[in-house]
């Protein structure tokens, strides 16, 4: 069975960098997108940004300038780091799989999360 | 604010069918995944490309698609199932991911 595990610190200062690591175990990291989604306390889902195994990135633009997501397939896990935090940034933070999926019907790549870690709550405060 | 739009909160009697839509311009073209979220658990996989779902999720759950409008229906609502419900797809553009507002479910 996949299992994904957050790991990092869980306090980070304004305006330093929060570092997490996100551990594949049961599975292979290749031929799968590897994503960061976060959920600050109380509020909705917010999806991060991805990595495909290959090394490709892709980053929700309003982050885009902060965040760097990175892959580590020798040890199967994959990181990110996001600069220059804020209040703003504190969060659950989850990492999640997706697969690679080419839908024939829409001509198009469809993405789904089908697993997720348990989260790494980082709070930010001085 | 999200480019997918969800209504904030929805309530079902029990046994009754309720359907959750998700609405935004990228769904005439892609699909939406859905997601079920209890307190203090992670997110769990629902239904994905249209109406599919992952092994283990009951067949009360199924998923839809009519023109930008994505919907959730379940069938004879059980107490378990309430919970936040998320959608997720792409942005206007396309290029990126985006989530819905959720949904908080309530079962009468």
């Amino acid at each position: 069975q996949v299992q994904l595990q957050e790991s990092g610190p869980g306090l980070v200062k304004p305006s330093e960098t929060l570092s997490l690591t996100c551990t594949v175990s049961g599975g292979s990291i290749r031929n799968y997108y590897w994503n960061w989604i976060r959920q600050p306390p109380g509020k909705g889902l917010e999806w991060i940004g991805y990595i495909y195994y290959s090394g490709s990135t892709n980053y929700d633009p309003s982050l885009n300038s902060r965040v760097t997501i990175s892959v580590d397939t020798s040890k199967n896990l994959f990181s990110l780091k996001l600069t220059s935090v804020t209040a703003a940034d504190t969060a659950m933070y989850y990492c999640a799989r997706a697969p690679d999926y080419y839908d024939i019907l829409t001509g198009q790549q469809q993405y789904h999360f089908d697993y997720w870690g348990r989260g790494a709550l980082v709070t930010v405060s001085s | 604010s999200s480019e997918l739009t969800q209504d904030p909160a929805v309530s079902v009697a029990l046994g009754q069918t309720v359907r959750i839509t998700c609405q935004g311009d990228s769904l005439r073209s892609y699909y939406a995944s859905w997601y079920q979220q209890k307190p203090g658990h992670a997110p769990v996989l629902v239904i994905y490309a249209k109406n599919n779902r992952p092994s283990g999720i009951p067949d009360r759950f199924s998923g839809s698609n009519s023109g930008n409008t994505a919907s959730l229906t379940i069938t004879g609502a059980q107490a378990e199932d309430e919970a936040d419900y998320y959608c997720n797809s792409r942005d206007s553009s396309g290029n990126h991911l985006v989530f819905g507002g959720g949904t908080k479910l309530t079962v009468l």
